[in-house]
């Protein structure tokens, strides 16, 4: 099992341009969350996924933020146009029952 | 916003001492979950307490949960320099896999 997969891992870039994280679920879950992790807002649900269906994405800090689920096998979150303010470790995790099982997160840098 | 408060934010210790981290949080919950971060890592869960258990174990981990006050405790025995990371609870509300989580407390865990 290769567990969930996130890509990049290190992602710089200037304020104003478009960023595309990308998230590869455990084959076989059924959810998918996005969470943002800073220093001091902590650990932020952003949007969760229940059979490739946004189920609640009241956590998308406003409307610069997107993501989508094509099918069961991937998911991108995107950000147009990024700011310096959306700096943060962004983490995808899928399960079928509990818990969650994480990808190593993505750190972006915006400049 | 965070649900759980977590406490220490910190704790230091030598390596073969025990461990306590506490986590309080505000609303019922269907089961909470501890969780474990190392550094430039995703989380990794450690252990799930429903919530009409009061006790779970698994290994050297000790996981302990008042619903009346609305908190609950890890315990890590005999503590190793490996177990230095964050430590996270998380609450799960709706049985629905979303999950709101605390804080965390970084331990270090000095040779």
């Amino acid at each position: 099992d290769a567990g969930v997969i996130q890509s990049p891992r290190h992602e710089v870039t200037e304020m104003g341009q478009e960023v595309t994280l990308r998230c590869k679920p455990i084959s076989g879950h059924d959810y998918l969350f996005w969470y943002r992790q800073t220093m001091m807002r902590g650990l932020e649900l952003l949007i969760y996924f229940n059979n490739n269906v946004p189920i609640d994405d009241s956590g998308m800090p406003e409307d610069r933020f997107s993501a989508k689920m094509p099918n069961a096998s991937f998911s991108t979150l995107k950000i147009q146009p990024s700011e310096p303010r959306d700096s943060a470790v962004y983490f995808c995790a899928s399960s079928l029952v509990p818990p969650l099982h994480f990808g190593n997160g993505t750190r972006l840098t915006v400049t | 916003s965070q649900q759980g408060e977590e406490d220490p934010q910190a704790l230091s210790i030598q390596e073969g001492e025990n461990a306590t981290m506490n986590c309080s949080y505000k609303t019922s919950i269907n089961n909470l979950q501890w969780y474990r971060q190392n550094s430039g890592r995703g989380l990794v869960h450690l252990i799930l307490i429903r919530s009409n258990e009061r006790e779970k174990h698994s290994g050297r981990l000790r996981v302990t949960l008042d619903t009346s006050k609305k908190s609950s405790s890890l315990l890590i025995t005999a503590s190793r320099a490996a177990d230095t990371a964050s430590y996270f609870c998380a609450t799960d509300h709706n049985a629905g896999n979303m999950l709101t989580f605390g804080g965390g407390t970084r331990l270090m865990v000095k040779p």
